[in-house]
């Protein structure tokens, strides 16, 4: 199993390009997430979606939107690039929690994006 | 609302020196807490979690409901120790929010 997948590793945009990051998973797991990743600031949640075919917001959802394709993929579009959103971009996701216990959030190696 | 506060930036320590990284929380709700950790260009990966009162990698951490603390804990550092350390904290069932890291460098 190749676990969580990001595409690309990398990306250098200019202020106003657009572009998605994808993400796909072959856990068969309900929920995925993306997070936005800055220093000082820890990991902050941007969207997430409990299942296919829904998608909700999380802490930092300005400038972004999400498509929850199929169970495996999660994509994140940035419409118009700010430098503001320079970051490492990490999707991750979670089985169903079980009863009485919360299950483990696998993560994907990241995504090192620059907005010049 | 919920937290989750990692007052270190940084923590230093020579090998086989004790580490406490310290985690604290704010949360109406019965806590569910974790540790990840993420080594230098690696992914994040779940360290330990409070609920397995489990130990890895000799790291502990026990969840202080009174002093709403869950400090990760581990007697002598070793040199393959140093990362970046967050703690979490799950809320609506689902979702993790993250402190914002503390940095461990362990010198040989």
């Amino acid at each position: 199993n190749a676990g969580v997948t990001q595409t690309p590793k990398f990306q250098v945009l200019k202020t106003g390009q657009s572009m998605t990051l994808q993400c796909a998973q072959d856990m068969n797991h309900n929920s995925m997430y993306w997070y936005r990743q800055d220093p000082g600031m820890g990991l902050r949640l941007i969207y997430y979606s409990a299942s296919e075919g829904t998608t909700d917001k999380g802490e930092v959802p300005n400038g972004y939107n999400v498509s929850r394709l199929n169970k495996r993929e999660f994509s994140l579009r940035l419409e118009s690039a700010a430098p503001s959103q320079t970051s490492v971009y990490f999707c991750a996701s979670l089985t169903l929690p079980g009863t009485g216990s919360y299950n483990e959030q696998f993560f994907g190696p990241g995504t090192r994006l620059t907005v010049l | 609302a919920q937290r989750v506060t990692q007052p270190e930036k940084l923590l230093s320590v020579f090998k086989g020196a004790p580490v406490e990284l310290k985690c604290n929380y704010s949360y109406s709700g019965s806590p569910e807490l974790f540790w990840y950790v993420q080594y230098s260009r690696q992914r994040l990966q779940l360290l330990l979690r409070h609920i397995s009162r489990e130990s890895i990698k000799g790291f502990t951490a026990d969840l202080n409901k009174g002093e709403t603390s869950f400090h990760l804990k581990k007697p002598f550092a070793q040199e393959e120790d140093s990362a970046m350390y967050y703690c979490a904290l799950a809320y609506n069932t689902d979702k993790l929010i993250f402190g914002t890291g503390t940095r461990l460098q362990v010198f040989p």
